[in-house]
């Protein structure tokens, strides 16, 4: 079945710690996406990447690294310099803008990361 | 700077409720606008609108998209204690393959 697989489900850190969260998919697909989400305020982004060995920031990179060195593969690297990282991350994929059919984000079951 | 935002954040109905949920947008470049249930877990996805005046349909929910007035609403008719969830709106922009969401509306329907 494909997909995209997150890792961990659930993580703790301590402060001044950096946790990598693991974003795996196996549906072909060239995009790849970063998200977060906090109560009452959607999904933010993070960084995004269109192709293998290119990535551009969003929204809200400070504090965040990622790298995209396999089509299949997107980790997400949360800093000790991002100053509330407790939240909700969702990675996700798509066929990508300049693919034929349709532009539809798939997203993987999410990390829920919690500083302690 | 590109938006979307979605009404109301909340709701609360009874079981064989109907509901409208909204979704306006400014962005650049429209490309499709997005609609996604989120029960705690992945956002699935519902539909994809590109056009105007079409609209999509499955099951009890259906979706249409206005392009001259900026605005969608998905609308859910004899609603279950299964449609509890959260709805997420997105609009994908021409600009950097980037999607851009709402607050999302959290339904509750309660037996």
């Amino acid at each position: 079945d494909g997909g995209i697989t997150q890792s961990p489900k659930y993580l703790f850190r301590k402060e001044g710690q950096n946790v990598t969260l693991s974003c795996e998919q196996n549906l072909n697909h060239d995009a790849m996406y970063w998200y977060r989400q906090d109560p009452g305020q959607g999904l933010r982004l993070i960084y995004y990447s269109q192709i293998v060995n290119d990535f551009q920031k969003g929204d809200i990179a400070e504090g965040y690294s990622v790298s995209r060195e396999k089509k299949e593969s997107f980790p997400l690297t949360v800093t000790s310099a991002q100053k509330n990282p407790t939240a909700f991350y969702l990675c996700a994929s798509s066929i990508g803008q300049g693919a034929a059919g349709a532009n539809v984000l798939t997203f993987g079951a999410g990390s829920r990361l919690t500083v302690l | 700077e590109d938006k979307v935002v979605q009404s109301p954040l909340s709701l609360v109905v009874h079981e064989g409720d109907t509901v409208t949920l909204n979704c306006s947008y400014e962005v650049t470049n429209f490309r499709s606008l997005l609609w996604y249930k989120q029960e705690k877990k992945a956002p699935t996805f519902l539909f994809m609108l590109t056009s105007s005046g079409i609209e999509k349909k499955s099951g009890r929910l259906s979706s249409i998209l206005d392009k001259k007035e900026l605005f969608s609403i998905l609308n859910i008719t004899a609603t279950q204690t299964g449609d509890s969830a959260i709805y997420l709106c997105a609009v994908e922009g021409n600009t950097g393959n980037q999607f851009y969401f709402g607050t999302g509306t959290s339904l509750t329907v309660i037996p």
